[in-house]
């Protein structure tokens, strides 16, 4: 079993609907969730990120993690054309030494105009 | 303040030979880790540099090495290339002194094929 599950689509939805993203995880010691977006032939860049359990906001973007269910959420309100990319959700413990990022294989996004 | 860099872009080797895959980090920051990212996969962790030493390892053969300068830049080495190797090769920079929170700043990759 993968440590981290991801969905990798393809997902593909017209302009203006709400996209919702999830994974799934097995080691409990994951504390920081975060969610990258890659768009094609870039390197990834952090888009929301949460510690522990709880929702965060930041504008069309809404963070879920509920870690008794070892589930996270991403979901993206009024998606545009410009959100198409692949969505990556990682994580990472609060212990160890180098904090190193656990990735989920990615959903490729597409939100037609 | 300047962000991560990488070059080459893009590389082309034949099944045998030696790479090297070099990593600027962003300004303010001391740590540099690499992940290799297949196609159509999430980045795998290959190892990290802190203050010019190995902190940490995935599971990666030890003829994938690095290395890291006083100024924080980086470079990944990989020999004797197997048709495998062929991945988009990501660097991040980070402070690894500011915790587990801290953002990990991507480069824009190096794309290897292996032929």
């Amino acid at each position: 079993q993968k440590e981290v599950e991801q969905d990798p689509g393809p997902l593909s939805v017209p302009e203006g609907a709400i996209v919702s993203l999830n994974c799934t995880y097995s080691n409990s010691a994951f504390q920081y969730f975060m969610w990258y977006r890659q768009y094609s032939r870039k390197g990834p860049e952090l888009l929301m990120y949460t510690y522990s359990s709880g929702n965060k906001e930041d504008g069309r973007f809404t963070a879920q993690v509920d870690k008794s269910s070892k589930y996270i959420s991403l979901f993206i309100r009024d998606s545009q054309p410009s959100d198409s990319a692949t969505y990556l959700c990682a994580m990472t413990r609060s212990g160890g030494s180098n904090y190193k990022l656990t990735f989920g294989k990615g959903t490729l996004l597409t939100v037609n105009p | 303040e300047t962000g991560v860099t990488q070059s080459p872009t893009h590389l082309i080797k034949t099944r045998g030979q030696q790479v090297t895959l070099r990593c600027s980090s962003q300004s303010g920051h001391n740590t540099v880790s690499w992940y290799q990212q297949a196609l159509g996969q999430g980045p795998q962790f290959i190892f990290q540099y802190y203050r010019e030493e190995e902190n940490g390892r995935g599971n990666f053969p030890p003829r994938f090495s690095g290395l890291q300068f006083p100024n924080y830049s980086s470079e990944l080495n990989v020999n004797a290339l197997e048709l495998d190797d062929s991945a988009l090769y990501l660097c991040a920079s980070s402070s690894h002194d500011r915790g587990p929170q801290e953002t990990q700043y991507f480069g824009p990759g190096t794309r290897l094929l292996v032929l």
